[in-house]
């Protein structure tokens, strides 16, 4: 079964500061998703990738997929204490298009004012 | 409504108690989903269904799990006899339809903690 690994486990930053988040997967990526939980909010869609090379941004969020790697990695850029959370990535387990997502473990962000 | 709903958002049961715990999806979206996290770990996939039907039901843990969704609505998912490995926060998303899974919207999930 595909297996997602993200890291790192948890990150703190200062806010205003850059930080990246990698996702990645032990077998072939159809498609990467990544998630924002706030606890008491349930999970919330941030994007999706799916083309190798391909790029998206959300604010001052912005992802991209490299396929050859089989990882994602999610940057934020000057952070801000409500981007804190845990980020999950999510990945297709089967085909584009499957009913089934595997997920990542997450990764915890704390942003310090 | 305006998102996916669960009720309740926490539960606390005894060891040997069954618990049913639901899920109101989005008006209009098709696919259902169940997912479990338990802590320290990634969310398993449980179950989905189409319209009313579960066509894969593979992902449950054990029999004691269970789940159905009526008139292409509600769904509750069942478990019997439970057991201090089955907490976890069980996580219900819905989408327009299944081969968008992963653009799926979630409900706060149930906390549900065996004792």
């Amino acid at each position: 079964s595909q297996e997602l690994e993200q890291s790192p486990q948890s990150l703190i930053v200062q806010e205003g500061k850059n930080l990246t988040i990698n996702c990645t997967s032990s077998k072939t990526l159809y498609g990467l998703y990544w998630y924002k939980q706030k606890y008491g909010e349930g999970l919330i869609f941030l994007m999706m990738l799916q083309k190798g090379g391909e790029e998206k941004s959300h604010e001052k969020i912005t992802a991209k997929l490299d396929e050859k790697k089989q990882q994602s990695s999610l940057h934020i850029t000057a952070s801000q204490p409500s981007h804190a959370g845990i980020y999950l990535c999510g990945a297709d387990s089967s085909g584009a298009g499957s009913y089934q997502l595997t997920f990542g473990k997450g990764t915890k962000l704390s942003v310090i004012p | 409504g305006a998102g996916v709903s669960q009720s309740p958002s926490n539960k606390v049961t005894e060891k040997g108690k069954d618990v049913e715990l639901r899920c109101d999806p989005i008006s209009g979206h098709t696919a259902l989903y169940w997912y479990r996290q338990r802590l320290g770990q990634g969310l398993e996939f449980l179950i989905y269904f189409q319209g009313n039907s579960a066509p894969d039901k593979s992902g449950l843990p054990s029999d004691r799990f269970s789940a159905e969704r009526t008139g292409e609505s509600v769904s509750t998912l069942t478990i019997q006899r439970t057991q201090q490995e089955d907490s976890a926060v069980y996580l219900c998303a819905s989408s327009l339809w299944a081969g968008i899974s992963g653009e799926a919207f979630f409900g706060q999930g149930t906390r549900l903690t065996v004792v």
